[in-house]
């Protein structure tokens, strides 16, 4: 089983490009996340989604985008790369909110 | 707005002996909370979560909603709980899963 699957699992960026992180899940689950892990610091919520064609905000946003146009896919688009979106990228995915979250391995992001 | 709160970062205690990981938590309705876990080189999974009442590898954890705690316990630490420890609430309008910023565990010999 495949579960949450996310690419790349590195990236070194410099200041001002744009990159995709990707996020595939085949567990057909409804709810997807994107969380960022910066050291020392909890998982924060970026976005999440709760069904193809829907998004929205959560608590960390700015200078990310999101879309969510198959219940598979969930990539999480960054433009204008800034030194502070330097972090750990997580996503995740669950069958509705009231159950386990599972995660993807995580993508390391650095921005130079 | 919710809110985790782990107030240790680093934890060490030595095998067989108590282990417990606080966690409280700021919501005023009725939260689910859970613990995850990240094991060395592995991806954040599930522990146990309060609405269960379950016991995972020895660990526990009660929900004190009149301490808006929970706190989880393992009675005797064996090194391969040697881990990432992270409290989540469940809580708001979307159901939006926030964490707390973890504690990681060290199970000495």
């Amino acid at each position: 089983n495949a579960g949450v699957t996310q690419t790349p699992k590195f990236r070194i960026l410099k200041i001002g490009q744009s990159m995709t992180l990707q996020c595939t899940q085949d567990m057909n689950h409804n709810y997807m996340y994107w969380y960022r892990q910066d050291p020392g610091m909890g998982l924060k919520l970026i976005y999440y989604s709760v069904g193809a064609g829907i998004t929205d905000k959560g608590e960390v946003p700015n200078g990310y985008n999101v879309s969510r146009s198959t219940t598979e896919d969930f990539p999480l688009r960054l433009e204008l790369a800034a030194p502070s979106q330097t972090s750990v990228y997580f996503c995740a995915s669950s069958p509705d909110s009231h159950t386990e979250a599972f995660f993807g391995q995580g993508t390391r992001l650095t921005v130079v | 707005a919710q809110r985790v709160t782990q107030p240790e970062k680093l934890l060490s205690v030595f095998k067989g002996a108590p282990v417990e990981l606080k966690c409280n938590y700021s919501y005023s309705g009725s939260p689910e909370l859970f613990w995850y876990v990240q094991y060395s080189r592995q991806r954040l999974q599930l522990l146990l979560r309060h609405i269960s009442r379950e016991s995972i590898k020895g660990f526990t954890a009660d929900l004190n909603k009149g301490e808006t705690s929970f706190h989880l316990k393992k009675p005797f630490a064996q090194e391969e709980d040697s881990a990432m420890y992270y409290c989540a609430l469940n809580a708001g309008s979307a159901r939006q899963l926030t964490f707390g910023s973890g504690t990681q565990l060290t199970v000495l010999p």
